[in-house]
Order: structure tokens, then C-alpha cells, then sequence
């Protein structure tokens, strides 16, 4: 089945960076567009990044361009997302997400998360 | 960037049917998405392109739309329903993703 496995969580220091990994399987991943999402404390879903199923297209929320980069590795079925210049605001779970099988833009299959801490 | 607005909660009793509304311009011309997530757990995609279910969803959710406002409702409530909802869309002009703030729905 499809299944979706973020790792790379941490507690990490203002102004650190932090590189997230999601390992894939059960589909053909070098077809799928790929997503981020996180989750702060207590709070609702923040859409972060998307990537293309090539990696030729990215787009960003406003509260991480310039300071996160999503990219994705087809030969390995993997997706990352490299955090850097973190602030305390990007404490979250983060959860990659396959986009949706008829369009880009909805996810229809999540992992189960992995935890980022920014913290002095 | 554009918002959607949603009700921070819903209270139902069992068997009844929960009406869970998502508010904003865009969706008068871009689908919505709903996502349920439970306490500790992954959201779970229950409804696309405003009213489509996914395989393995009940026919219980429904979607529907009027305007600048989605419906999700689920009928027959279940003490298992209880959860948050999240709608969403995307802004393909700007490229852009968008969760509403979600709805706690609670069963009595």
C-alpha cells in the first residue's frame, strides 16, 4: 500500500539548520507531485512546499521562501526539505504528503509526521 | 494570498448530522478539499473536488457548495467522526495552498 515515512526530526537551535527526508513506497513516485505540511503546537495545518513530479517546478508559503528548499531524489523515491535559518515560529510537525491522483492540488496520502523543535 | 474560514466548532449528537462550513472568495472558483485528522494522527483525505469521496470513505461524508462557501457534512454521526476538519484549496494564479483554521467536531 501506499506508504509515506518523514524522519530527519530534531531539536535544533534559532538560526540552525535541519534537513527533512521522506521515503516513499507503494506507487510510482517519480509520477507524483509531492507536498509539505506542518502543524504547529496546538494550531491547524500550514501548507509549507510543493515539488513536481520531475523536481523542475517548487513553489513556497510565504513564511519559509528563502529559507526552505524541497527537492526530491526519484531515483531513491525520496523527498527532502532543507530548513535553514530556523526561527522558533517553524516548531511543527512536519508531514509529507502525495499529491492527489487526479490533481496537484490536494494530498491523498500523508505520512505520519516527524517532529522539528527550534529552541535555544 | 487568500483565507478560508471555518467554524472553530461543531457540537452534534450521535446519529445526527454535523454541518461543517468553509468560507472564502476563492472558492467560488477553485475546488475545496476536506481533510479529518484525529487526536495524534495524520489527516485523512475524506472529500475531493468539492463533493468526490475517496475509496474507503463512508457515504456518510458529503460535500457540497453554494457560492463562496463548502459544505462537509456527515450524516449519521458517529461517536468515531469525533475529530478536526480542515478544508482546503489552491490558488493556481499565485501557486499557493491554503487550510482553513479547522472545525472541532465534537459528539455529545
Amino acid at each position: 500500500q501506499v506508504q509515506l515515512v518523514e524522519s530527519g526530526g530534531g531539536v535544533v537551535q534559532p538560526g540552525r539548520s535541519l534537513r527533512l527526508s521522506c521515503a516513499a513506497s507503494g506507487f510510482t513516485f517519480s509520477r507524483c507531485a509531492l507536498h509539505w505540511v506542518r502543524q504547529a503546537p496546538g494550531k491547524g495545518l500550514e501548507w509549507v512546499a510543493i515539488i513536481s513530479f520531475d523536481g523542475n517546478n517548487k513553489f513556497y508559503a510565504d513564511s519559509v521562501k528563502g529559507r526552505f528548499t524541497i527537492s526530491r531524489d526519484n531515483s531513491k523515491n525520496t523527498l527532502y526539505l532543507q530548513m535553514n535559518s530556523l526561527r522558533a515560529e517553524d516548531t511543527a510537525v512536519y508531514y509529507c504528503a502525495k499529491a492527489g491522483s487526479e490533481s496537484p492540488e490536494y494530498m491523498d496520502v500523508w505520512g505520519k509526521g516527524t517532529t522539528v523543535t527550534v529552541s535555544s | 494570498s487568500y483565507e478560508l474560514t471555518q467554524a472553530p466548532s461543531v457540537s452534534v449528537s450521535p446519529g445526527q448530522t454535523a454541518m461543517i462550513a468553509c468560507s472564502g472568495d476563492a472558492l467560488a472558483k477553485q475546488y475545496t478539499y476536506w481533510y479529518q485528522q484525529k487526536p495524534g494522527q495524520a489527516p485523512v483525505l475524506v472529500i475531493y473536488k468539492d463533493r468526490e469521496r475517496p475509496s474507503g470513505i463512508p457515504e456518510r461524508f458529503s460535500g457540497s457548495t453554494s457560492g463562496t462557501t463548502v459544505t462537509l457534512t456527515i450524516s449519521g454521526v458517529q461517536a468515531g467522526d469525533e475529530a478536526d476538519y480542515y478544508c482546503q484549496s489552491a490558488d493556481s494564479s499565485v501557486s499557493q495552498w491554503v487550510f482553513g483554521g479547522g472545525t472541532k467536531l465534537t459528539v455529545l
